[in-house]
């Protein structure tokens, strides 16, 4: 079945970095955009950045621009997350999502489970 | 651009409708024609899950009690007769821009 599963997620110290990884199953991955969502405990949902589904463009939200790196490798089905200097206010469950299209973006029709991301020290 | 929703919570009885308001700071209508205004459904502990698209388009298996309506700024959410598995945080995004979501509404059962 359709499916994104989402794997990396940890506790890990104020500056240091991490990787996220989202596996695809079950769809033509490298036919569609694929987005990274986030939600710190107890808020809302946030949307991190977006990659067009042959990795050629990317797009971020400014709070994370300049940190973030989403990439993807469409013949490992695979879809990533670079966070360098993490900061506190990184902590939240991070989301992949699967757009209904291919490049710009309309709607997320398929979530994994999410990955809780803890930046502690 | 900014999304706000209202109300931030609702309390409802089993049957009976509801309706959730979402309004952007601009004009969500793409050159395509379509508005560019979705909604979600984050159930208590669960991945969020779209339900409309594009405005006023069902996701695959969304029952037919959810309806979305609206144009430029001012969108509704309807749920035609409320039943327990309806609550959690309904949530409404923009994509016309880098997406962004409304705060999230509380949906619950009296």
């Amino acid at each position: 079945q359709v499916q994104l599963v989402e794997s990396g997620g940890g506790v890990v110290q104020p500056g240091r970095s991490l990787r996220l990884s989202c596996a695809a199953s079950g769809f033509i991955f490298s036919s569609h955009a694929m987005h990274w969502v986030r939600q710190a405990p107890g808020k809302g949902l946030e949307w991190v950045a977006v990659i067009w589904y042959d990795g050629g463009t990317q797009f971020y939200a400014d709070s994370v621009n300049g940190r973030f790196t989403i990439s993807r490798d469409n013949s490992k089905n695979t879809l990533y997350l670079q966070i360098n200097s993490l900061r506190v206010e990184d902590t939240a469950v991070y989301w992949c999502a699967r757009d209904r299209g291919a490049d710009y973006w309309t709607a997320f029709d398929i979530w994994g489970q999410g990955t809780m991301v803890t930046v502690s020290s | 651009i900014v999304v706000t929703q209202s109300p931030l919570s609702l309390s409802v009885t089993p049957g009976e409708p509801a309706s959730i308001s979402c309004r952007s700071s601009q004009s969500l209508v793409h050159s395509n024609g379509h508005n560019y205004l979705d909604w979600y459904l984050q159930k208590p502990g669960k991945s969020p899950q779209l339900l409309i698209y594009l405005g006023s388009n069902r996701a695959s298996g969304v029952p037919d009690r959810f309806s979305g309506s609206g144009s430029g700024t001012d969108f509704t959410l309807k749920i035609s007769r409320v039943e327990a598995e309806d609550v959690g945080v309904y949530y409404c995004m923009q994509a016309l821009q880098t997406p962004s979501f409304g705060p999230g509404t509380k949906v619950d059962i009296k």
